[in-house]
């Protein structure tokens, strides 16, 4: 059974400095692995999607790598600014059927002023 | 990029009644929608898989009976939660996958259901 485990829980930093949050699953035969971003009382935002045969993606200010054979993702967010406090979940696509998603707990962060 | 369109955002109801809740995909067609549940600072949980035409899968320790799906168009799934109670509280938030090579997930806005 896959799981994934979000590090750190709850991140709070000033704003300008950047964010590193990590995702771990336990599977590795994944076909790919997606962030989202969720801010409160809503839905979720696809961020970056990276497939199982790449290494990293990037969308302006945000990358994420993928580490696929250690069952690691890291998602960097250069330069932070306050809007960019929101909940961040990494969700990991496995097995040979559907689109089932399996997320890890989130990172809270906090960008402050 | 598509869009999930989900209502209601937020239902208060007493217990012993029924809540249905609509997603919608706007702009594109999904034979497959999906229905998550989230507590309170937790990550999403799938509850169930729905699919147009047919009946809907539902995941392990997820109540057929109390949590109805229909899947009766391309565009439009329905969750229905019969006789709800004060545990069945909870963001409930579609998903359906995007049209073409794109693999992406894209999700309603979730509702709020608070049983009284």
């Amino acid at each position: 059974k896959q799981e994934v485990t979000q590090i750190p829980a709850a991140l709070s930093v000033p704003e300008g400095e950047n964010l590193v949050l990590n995702c771990s699953f336990t599977d590795s035969a994944i076909y790919n692995l997606q962030w989202f971003r969720q801010d409160p009382g809503k839905g979720l935002t696809s961020l970056l999607l990276i497939q199982s045969s790449q290494r990293e993606q990037t969308s302006g200010r945000l990358n994420a790598s993928l580490d696929k054979s250690s069952g690691r993702s890291t998602l960097y967010i250069a330069a932070s600014q306050p809007g960019d406090s929101a909940t961040y979940l990494c969700a990991v696509r496995t097995g040979s059927a559907g689109n089932k998603l399996t997320f890890g707990g989130g990172t809270r962060v906090l960008v402050k002023p | 990029g598509a869009v999930v369109s989900q209502h209601p955002s937020r239902v208060i109801c007493k217990s012993g009644t029924s809540v249905k809740i609509e997603c919608r995909s706007l702009d594109f067609q999904a034979t497959t929608m999906f229905w998550y549940r989230q507590f309170p600072k937790q990550s999403l949980m799938l509850m169930a898989t729905s699919n147009e035409g047919s009946k809907a899968t539902y995941e392990q320790g997820v109540e057929k009976d109390k949590f109805l799906i229909n899947h009766a168009s391309l565009t439009l799934s329905t969750l229905t939660v019969t006789s709800a109670h004060p545990e069945d509280s909870s963001f409930y938030i579609c998903s359906a996958p995007g049209s073409g090579a794109s693999e992406k997930l894209f999700f309603g806005s979730g509702t709020q259901l608070s049983v009284l």
